[in-house]
This record gives C-alpha cells, structure tokens and sequence, in this order.
C-alpha cells in the first residue's frame, strides 16, 4: 500500500535556526497538510494545500511557517526561526479524491527538538 | 466549527474483554468522523471513517464504531480485546472538503492498555 514518507524521523535544531521539514506524499494525491502533535497534548492542524497554493492555515501558522512543493513528489514545512515552543512531532497528511471524502494518510512524524 | 471530546484519556481493559473508547462531536453541519490509531513511534493510521453512507462503521482489526445523531457520539468498539491493540486511538472530526482540503480537529486521544 502507498505511504506517506517522512525525513528525517528526528530532527535537533538550535533556538533561532531554520528548519526544513520534509515530506513525500502518496504519488495521486492532491491534498496536502501538516499538523503538530507537542508531547502530550493533542494532534493539531497547522496547514493545507491545494493546487499549489495554502487552503487554509491555522494561528499556529504564523508568519515563520512557510510551505512548498517545490517539485511533482516533495512537500516541505519550513519554520523560519525556531523556538523552543516549536519542540513538536510534525505530520504530514495527504488525501486524494475530493468526490469520495478519502480519507488523510500520514506519514510516521519528524520529531522536531529545539534546543 | 468542529470539536471532539474523548471521555477517558487512559483506558485499561483485559485481553479478550470488550473495548469501548468514547468520542462526542459537535459540528456546524453534517460531520465526518474518523478513528486514528498511533502506535509508539509510528504515525497515525486509519482505522475507520464515518462518511454519511451506514451509521455502523466497520474498519480494520475487528473495530467498529457507530453513529449516533441523536447523542452526536461515535464510539469506538472491538468485541475482544488483543495485546496487541495497545495504542493510543484518536478520533477525528471534518466538514468534509470545503474549498482545498479537509482538515481534521482531533481528540485529545485515549491510551489503550491491554492486560493479561
């Protein structure tokens, strides 16, 4: 069966640093999203995106937070500066054909630690 | 707007009892409602989606869950608990594709144990 993938599956950055987050999702599908899950709390919706640009975007999504596909198969979360509340383990989801509702894939997660 | 409440953040039954995890939704308009399943280090997995066709639901590893209007509940149920069904199971609700995407507002997740 398709899988989402995700790189790296950790990721230790220092406060201020960029990061890129990447993601491969499955090759038919059209949506595309990101969530966070901090340690202990509940998954949370950061952002979606179709037809290349954001659908819709959370407030946690805020001006440090940029996505990309940069090619046909990547799909990237940049966060510009990071802080050590951004310490998460970051989602990536894609969903195909809008007619049928299909459901949302996701990838095992890129932990994200900021030091 | 969406919301889930998951009652129970820690549930422990023996194996072979019955699992019963609860979720209750509010939602603006018609839901889709969704059981993940995380196992440690992994991603979430789908186990069962509630897209408006049957109100009783069938998904994978013997879990099923059923859709209740009247109580805007869709608890999560499997006849007989196995070892390994521990995990931590998270449901999901949508209002379905508006515009680009379908995003999901999730429960605060509940921890199943399975006991010997």
């Amino acid at each position: 069966e398709p899988e989402v993938t995700q790189t790296p599956s950790h990721q230790v950055t220092q406060m201020g640093q960029e990061v890129i987050l990447r993601c491969v999702p499955i090759s038919n599908h059209l949506y595309f999203y990101w969530y966070r899950q901090i340690l202990g709390q509940k998954v949370e919706f950061l952002v979606s995106f179709y037809n290349n640009e954001i659908s819709e975007k959370s407030e946690i999504f805020d001006d440090q937070f940029s996505v990309e596909r940069p090619d046909g198969s990547n799909f990237t979360l940049k966060i510009r500066s990071t802080k050590l509340e951004d310490s998460a383990m970051y989602f990536c989801a894609s969903s195909g054909n809008r007619v049928e509702n299909q459901p949302q894939h996701f990838g095992d997660g890129t932990r994200l630690s900021i030091l | 707007a969406q919301s889930v409440t998951q009652l129970g953040s820690h549930v422990s039954v023996s194996e072979g009892a019955l699992v019963l995890l609860r979720c209750n939704y509010s939602s603006s308009v018609p839901p889709y409602l969704f059981w993940y399943v995380q196992y440690p280090n992994q991603g979430l997995q789908l186990l069962l989606k509630y897209t408006s066709a049957a109100t009783l639901v069938k998904g994978i590893n013997g879990f099923e869950a059923e859709f209740k209007k009247s109580e805007t509940s869709f608890h999560l149920t499997k006849p007989s608990a196995h070892m390994s069904d521990a995990a931590e199971y998270f449901c999901a609700v949508s209002a379905g594709f508006t515009g680009g995407g379908n995003k999901l507002t999730f429960g605060t997740g509940t921890q199943l144990k399975v006991e010997l």
